[in-house]
Order: structure tokens, then C-alpha cells, then sequence
């Protein structure tokens, strides 16, 4: 089983629309995750970290649920500049070893 | 500005030729990364490094190996280049302590092995 899992999509969804993104993990001794972001033929940067208690950062919403081993991404009233390739991201280990899910496709169109 | 630089943006190479992937990154970051890209697959790791000389293997090493002789320079190794080595190699690098610590990316190297 890989360690960190996500729904590769595509998700196709109207300008406006909200989508939400899950990712699950394995290794309940992580303690910390992040979402990446990555477009097209260019390097992965980060997005967001994901706190316990949840956090936004204006449209998007980052949320973990430790009992379940999945943390999400929401993101509202969705822009074409969204169209991009979504990573779950966990640290590993003592030496924060990050392990990256496959990445969720999302594609916004007019 | 912080910066990962990869060595090639573009290599060609033949099948059993010796690849070397060169990576060097300039904040003074602990560990660095080796990562494959291939379409479905996500970022599969390759070899992780926490500090120098010191490696671990991550999901896919098999006919692969690294070097680590100075903090800033991480370098790839492909022992005998095969065609199914064929793909997108991404460096990152990060600090090793923190809570949060984020991960920068080389622009990455588009390698094929004809």
C-alpha cells in the first residue's frame, strides 16, 4: 500500500464551482502534510501546510482528520488559473522525509 | 531567491551508458531529494539524503545510486542507463528539523535513454 494515496481525476469542473480533493495516509506516526501544487511541465511549489485545526488561505481550505488518516482540499468559486495538478504531501520519519501522493488533475473550464 | 538548480534540462543518453544527475541548491538545506516523475505515478522518491554523506533508499532505487560529498550537491546515478529509466527527474531539497519545513524544486530533468 502506497503511503499516501489521492485520486489521480481528472476533476472537471465550471468556473465557480467549489471542489473538494481527499488523500489518505498510512503512517499514523505523521505528523505533518502539506498541499503542493504543480502545473504543467514546471516544478512542484508549495500550496499550503495543513494544521490540526484546519486553515484557509483565501479560496482554499486545508483540513486533517487523524482518526480517519485523510486530510482535504477545498477550493471555492474556482478560477481557470486553478487548472493545475493538486500533491498530497506527508513527512516521514525523524529526518522529515516528504512522500508525495500521485496528485489530484483538476481542470476548470470557462 | 532561493534557488535548486539542475545540472540538464534535456539529456539524451544511450541504453548501459553511466548518467550522472547533478543537483545543487543554495539555502543551506540539510536534506535533499531525489524524485522520478512518470504520467499516473506521482513523484515517486529515489533517494532521500538528511545530511552529508548519509543516504536512504526511498520507493525505487533499484538501478540507481547517489552521491553526497558536500552539503549544497546532490548527485544521481544511473549505473547502466536502461530505456525504462526514461522520464522526468526532479531534486528538491528542505531543512531537516521544523514542524512545516518546505520543500524547494530544481526545474527538473527530462531524461531519455534511447
Amino acid at each position: 500500500r502506497k503511503e499516501v494515496e489521492q485520486d489521480p481525476g481528472p476533476f472537471n469542473v465550471p468556473e465557480g464551482a467549489t471542489v473538494a480533493f481527499n488523500c489518505t495516509y498510512s503512517n499514523s506516526a505523521s505528523q505533518s502534510f502539506f498541499w503542493y501544487r504543480q502545473d504543467c511541465r514546471k516544478e512542484p511549489k508549495l500550496l499550503m501546510s495543513v494544521y490540526s485545526s484546519g486553515n484557509e488561505d483565501g479560496r482554499f481550505t486545508a483540513q486533517l482528520n487523524r482518526a480517519s488518516q485523510y486530510i482535504s482540499l477545498l477550493i471555492r468559486d474556482s478560477k481557470l488559473s486553478d487548472s493545475a495538478t493538486y500533491l498530497c504531501v506527508a513527512l516521514s520519519g525523524g529526518y522529515n522525509k516528504l512522500i508525495f501522493g500521485a496528485g489530484t488533475r483538476l481542470a476548470v473550464h470557462p | 531567491d532561493v534557488k535548486v538548480t539542475q545540472s540538464s534540462r534535456y539529456l539524451v543518453k544511450r541504453t548501459g551508458e553511466k548518467v550522472f544527475l547533478e543537483c545543487v541548491q543554495d539555502m543551506d538545506h540539510e536534506n535533499m531529494f531525489w524524485y522520478r516523475q512518470d504520467p499516473g505515478l506521482g513523484l515517486r522518491l529515489i533517494y532521500f539524503s538528511y545530511d552529508v554523506k548519509m543516504k536512504e533508499k526511498g520507493d525505487i532505487p533499484e538501478g540507481y545510486s547517489v552521491s553526497r560529498e558536500k552539503k549544497e550537491r546532490f548527485s544521481l546515478i544511473l549505473e547502466s542507463a536502461s530505456t525504462n529509466q526514461t522520464s522526468m527527474y526532479l531534486c528538491a531539497s528542505s531543512k531537516r528539523t521544523g514542524l512545516r519545513p518546505e520543500a524547494f524544486f530544481g526545474q527538473g530533468t527530462r531524461l531519455t535513454v534511447v
